[in-house]
C-alpha cells in the first residue's frame, strides 16, 4: 500500500488479556517505530527497528510489552496481561533512513476494560 | 522529563489571522525538528521540518523559525483557515538514535470562521 497500515483500528480487551497489534510499514522502509499516545498527549517512543534488528526498546513501559519484526517488514507489538493503564492509541511509523521523514499509520486504539 | 516543551496548550484564532506555536528543548544533540499535524482519529502527518543550520524555513502558509542559541523553535501559520483546525506537535530527534522523535505535548488549534 501507499502508506503505513495498522490493524486492528480498534481493540477492546478485558484486563489480563493478551493483545497483538500489527503494523505494515511503507514498502522498502528500513526504520520502524512504535509510539504510545495517551489521550490529549503527544506520542511517546516505545521501540525502534532497523530492518529486523530491534535497536532500541528503552521506551517499552514493562516486560509485558514485546515487539518483533522478524523479516524486516511487518511488525507486531504484543502486550501481555493488559492493564487499564495500557489504554491508549498505539502508533506505528516508518522511514527510509535516519533523520528522514517518518510516516505514521492511523494507529490502533486499545481500550482495556 | 519532557525533552521538548510546547506552548500554548490550546489556541483560538480568527480566520485570516496568524497562529503561533512555540517549542523549547534542552538537548543540543537534537539535529532535526519536525512539526506534525494531527486530525482526530488520524495519525500525525509531517507538516514542515527544519535542521539547525538554518534559522527559518517557509512552505506555503507555514513557517518554522529556529533560534539555535535560545534552543527554541516556533511554527507560524499565516492566513489561518478553518481547515487548519487540528492538533499540532513539535518534535525533535538526533541522528544517532535513528530518528526517535521526542514530541511536545501538543497544541489544539481552532480557527474560527
Amino acid at each position: 500500500g501507499a502508506g503505513v497500515s495498522q490493524s486492528p483500528r480498534y481493540k477492546v480487551a478485558k484486563r489480563g488479556q493478551d493483545v497483538a497489534l500489527r503494523c505494515d510499514p511503507i514498502s522498502g522502509h528500513v526504520s520502524l517505530f512504535w509510539y504510545q499516545q495517551a489521550l490529549g498527549q503527544g506520542p511517546e517512543f516505545l521501540t525502534y527497528f532497523q530492518n529486523e534488528a530491534q535497536l532500541d526498546k528503552s521506551g517499552l513501559p514493562s516486560d509485558r510489552f514485546f515487539a518483533e519484526r522478524p523479516e524486516g517488514s511487518v511488525s507486531t507489538l504484543k502486550i501481555q496481561r493488559t492493564q487499564q493503564e495500557d489504554s491508549a492509541v498505539y502508533l506505528c511509523a516508518s522511514s527510509s533512513g535516519s533523520n528522514t521523514e517518518a510516516f505514521f499509520g492511523q494507529g490502533t486504539r486499545l481500550t482495556v476494560v | 522529563q519532557q525533552q521538548v516543551k510546547q506552548s500554548p496548550q490550546s489556541l483560538i484564532v480568527q480566520k485570516g489571522g496568524i497562529s503561533i506555536i512555540n517549542c523549547a528543548y534542552e538537548n543540543t544533540a537534537f539535529d532535526y525538528f519536525p512539526w506534525y499535524q494531527q486530525f482526530p482519529g488520524k495519525g500525525p502527518a509531517l507538516l514542515i521540518a527544519i535542521r539547525p543550520d538554518v534559522s527559518e524555513k517557509k512552505e506555503g502558509r507555514f513557517t518554522i523559525s529556529f533560534n539555535k542559541s535560545a534552543k527554541q523553535f516556533s511554527l507560524h501559520i499565516m492566513d489561518s483557515q478553518p481547515g487548519d483546525s487540528a492538533t499540532y506537535f513539535c518534535a525533535a530527534s538526533m541522528t544517532y538514535t535513528g530518528n526517535q522523535f521526542y514530541f511536545g505535548t501538543g497544541t489544539s488549534l481552532t480557527v474560527i470562521p
